[in-house]
């Protein structure tokens, strides 16, 4: 298995809803991340985990919630968000070599 | 902080080459990278050239770079309709797990039939 998997593909949700976002990947790799990205802009950093710690958090709203339950699986949870949250939300993985691997993403609307 | 720098857009005919620039300001870059989008989906690792390489080929991607200007091309050779998506460079001063990434703009390729 060589792919980085996302659930949903889609979710729309409410300002006061709780929705998790779900990200999955059996290559063995340590290191988890994600990342928001807007339209026609580049991805952007959001939290890494490394050997299911987390390691760096770029001043992200409290909103977003990550959790690493074991090696293969991170989620985020998501709690009171703005409409400007509406965005792709990436995860990617990687191993020693650097590389980070990129799943299809979830698209987040909030109304 | 790293800025890394891409033109936005770049239009070419069927067949043609490609070549996408990229150029970056931190001089402790290790790692370059060249990822595809196309409309709605993640993104796809396509290659990357480590910062003591000068140039990486793979089959249709030829990657150039050249450290003492910062400066990172890739080229697409023989480049087809399905070559149409935005491609980001990144650069990554560290290794191992649990390195940030730090993206370009994009740039948008067009391919005309």
């Amino acid at each position: 298995d060589t792919e980085v998997t996302q659930t949903p593909k889609h979710l729309v949700m409410g300002m006061t809803n709780k929705k998790s976002l779900k990200c999955e990947q059996h290559m063995g790799h340590r290191a988890m991340y994600w990342y928001k990205q807007k339209a026609k802009k580049p991805p952007e950093l959001m939290f890494v985990y490394s050997y299911e710690k987390l390691s760096i958090n770029e001043s992200v709203p409290s909103r977003f919630s990550p959790e690493c339950p074991n090696s293969s699986l991170l989620n985020l949870h998501l709690h009171a968000l703005q409409p400007e949250d509406s965005a792709l939300y990436l995860c990617a993985s990687s191993q020693e070599s650097n590389e980070q691997f990129f799943g299809p993403g979830t698209r987040l609307t909030v109304l | 902080g790293e800025d890394v720098e891409q033109s936005l857009f770049l239009s070419v005919r069927e067949g043609d080459s490609s070549v996408i620039n990229c150029t970056y300001t931190d001089s402790s870059s290790t790692y370059l990278y060249w990822y595809k989008q196309e409309p709605g989906a993640g993104l796809q690792l396509l290659t990357y050239i480590f910062s003591n390489m000068d140039m990486k080929q793979d089959q249709r991607l030829t990657v150039l770079l050249n450290k003492k200007d910062k400066h990172l091309s890739l080229r697409i050779a023989d480049t087809q309709t399905g070559d149409s998506a935005i491609y980001f460079c990144a650069e990554s001063a560290t290794g191992g797990a649990g390195n940030m990434l730090t993206f370009g703009g994009g740039t948008r390729l067009m391919v005309k039939p």
